[in-house]
């Protein structure tokens, strides 16, 4: 299996434009989590799917964010209007069987 | 609520050298325990984790890490590092049976020739 794949790598927006991050997961694995890593908070949970239902939202930081989990091999997390606040690395990883969560390689936002 | 201190921020030590790398948690239930690593704009790779039963872990590239229930510690430790262990550590828990991840604020480890 290739790992979680991320995409894009890199992304530079401007101050209110709608940003969407898109994330596959390892095949057969059924639960998706979205974090964020910033220099000041870390990493933090943003949202946790378990069989494409979304289960804790509670680290979304507000309504400008928003996350769908259509089908098992695929999720978005839409930023809309985007913050320059929000610049940070956005990382996906999924999970089989709670002991272990494989990281995607993450992608880096900044806006402008 | 669980949380994660890495006493840590950042680790210089010298190739060859020991390490110890310290996590302390806090929890009112059973948790599961987990060291990643991150290398320069890579994602978290997992080194190891404890789940239960004996309280020395080993995991991959000659890590290994002690639960201490009493001291609510989880600490890594390497007998030799090379140059190549340079990287990010983070400890991170999740309640027994439950998915989510709280980590702590990592550990930069810088290792020097």
């Amino acid at each position: 299996d290739a790992g979680v794949i991320q995409s894009p790598r890199h992304e530079v927006t401007e101050m209110g434009q709608e940003v969407t991050l898109r994330c596959k997961p390892i095949s057969g694995h059924n639960s998706l989590f979205w974090y964020r890593q910033t220099m000041m908070r870390g990493l933090e949970l943003l949202i946790y799917f378990n069989n494409n239902v979304p289960i804790d939202d509670s680290g979304m930081p507000e309504d400008r964010f928003s996350a769908k989990m259509p089908n098992a091999s695929f999720s978005t997390l839409k930023i809309q209007p985007s913050e320059p606040r929000d610049s940070a690395v956005y990382f996906c990883a999924s999970s089989l069987d709670r002991t272990e969560a494989f990281f995607g390689q993450g992608t880096r936002l900044t806006v402008v | 609520a669980q949380s994660v201190t890495q006493l840590d921020s950042q680790v210089p030590v010298f190739e060859e050298a020991p390490v110890e790398l310290r996590c302390n948690y806090s929890s009112s239930v059973s948790v599961y325990l987990f060291w990643y690593v991150q290398y320069p704009n890579q994602g978290l790779q997992l080194l190891l984790k404890y789940l239960s039963g004996s309280t020395l872990v080993k995991g991959i590239n000659g890590f290994e890490a002690e639960f201490n229930k009493s001291q609510t510690s989880f600490h890594l430790r390497k007998p030799s590092v090379h140059i190549s262990d340079t990287a990010e550590y983070f400890c991170a828990v999740s309640l027994s049976g439950y998915s989510t991840l709280t980590f702590g604020k990592g550990t930069m480890l810088l290792v020097s020739p």
